[in-house]
């Protein structure tokens, strides 16, 4: 079956690092991968996402690339900020039914 | 604007309680879900449904039900509701087209706390 794995939190930074969030994933087929946030109190939005091999998902200055060799999606933002404390949801989809299979969420705090 | 609009945002019902949570989507979309969502377990499935009046056990059904009679609705019933239920649960939905990319919009989550 599918599964995803991400690296457990919380990941605490200061202002204006580098993130590296890393996502592992096993799945049949070729599944599109994504990234959601969820700030305090709401509910999944999605930050960004890639449906092949090699493409690039980019969104409010994160960024992430699909890895079949490595079945990994890492996300990575180069500067990161007070306002990005949230929890970030690693996911993949391969079916016609948009199904997503969630990693466990990893909470990101920053500091400043 | 995508809205998918979760009608409870904060319940608290007791044990045995019959519970309903209701789901409303705007965007003519075929599949709706049922979420749950527990720290260190992430997202859980526990229902979808691919068209009106059908519905797919996901991977934690037990102790719930759906009802899908309208395309843009999707309810969560908890027939008799438990401590362990106590959770946040999110609805989703998504259009059934792979030309979609198959992203999935969230409401804001349901918190509900069984007591």
């Amino acid at each position: 079956g599918n599964s995803v794995t991400q690296m457990e939190g919380p990941v605490t930074l200061s202002e204006e690092a580098f993130l590296t969030i890393n996502c592992t994933y096993t799945a049949t087929g070729y599944p599109s991968l994504f990234w959601y946030v969820q700030y305090p109190g709401e509910g999944l939005q999605l930050l960004l996402k890639a449906t092949k091999a090699d493409d690039k998902g980019s969104n409010k200055g994160f960024e992430a690339t699909y890895r079949k060799e490595t079945t990994s999606f890492h996300l990575e933002k180069g500067s990161v900020q007070v306002s990005d404390s949230a929890v970030y949801f690693c996911a993949l989809s391969n079916n016609a039914g948009n199904m997503l299979t969630f990693g466990g969420g990893t909470r990101l705090m920053v500091k400043p | 604007d995508v809205k998918v609009t979760q009608s409870s945002r904060y319940l608290v019902k007791r044990t045995g309680e019959k519970v309903f949570l209701e789901c409303v989507q705007d965007m003519d979309h075929e599949n709706m879900f049922w979420y749950r969502q527990d720290p260190g377990l992430g997202l859980r499935l526990i229902y979808f449904s691919y068209d009106v009046k059908m519905k797919e056990k996901g991977d934690i059904p037990e102790g719930y039900s759906v009802s899908r009679e309208k395309k843009e609705r999707f309810s969560l019933i908890l027939e008799s509701a438990s401590t362990n239920q106590t959770s946040m649960y999110l609805c989703a939905s998504s259009a059934g087209t792979p030309e979609t990319g198959n992203t999935i919009y969230f409401g804001e989550g349901s918190w509900l706390t069984v007591v």
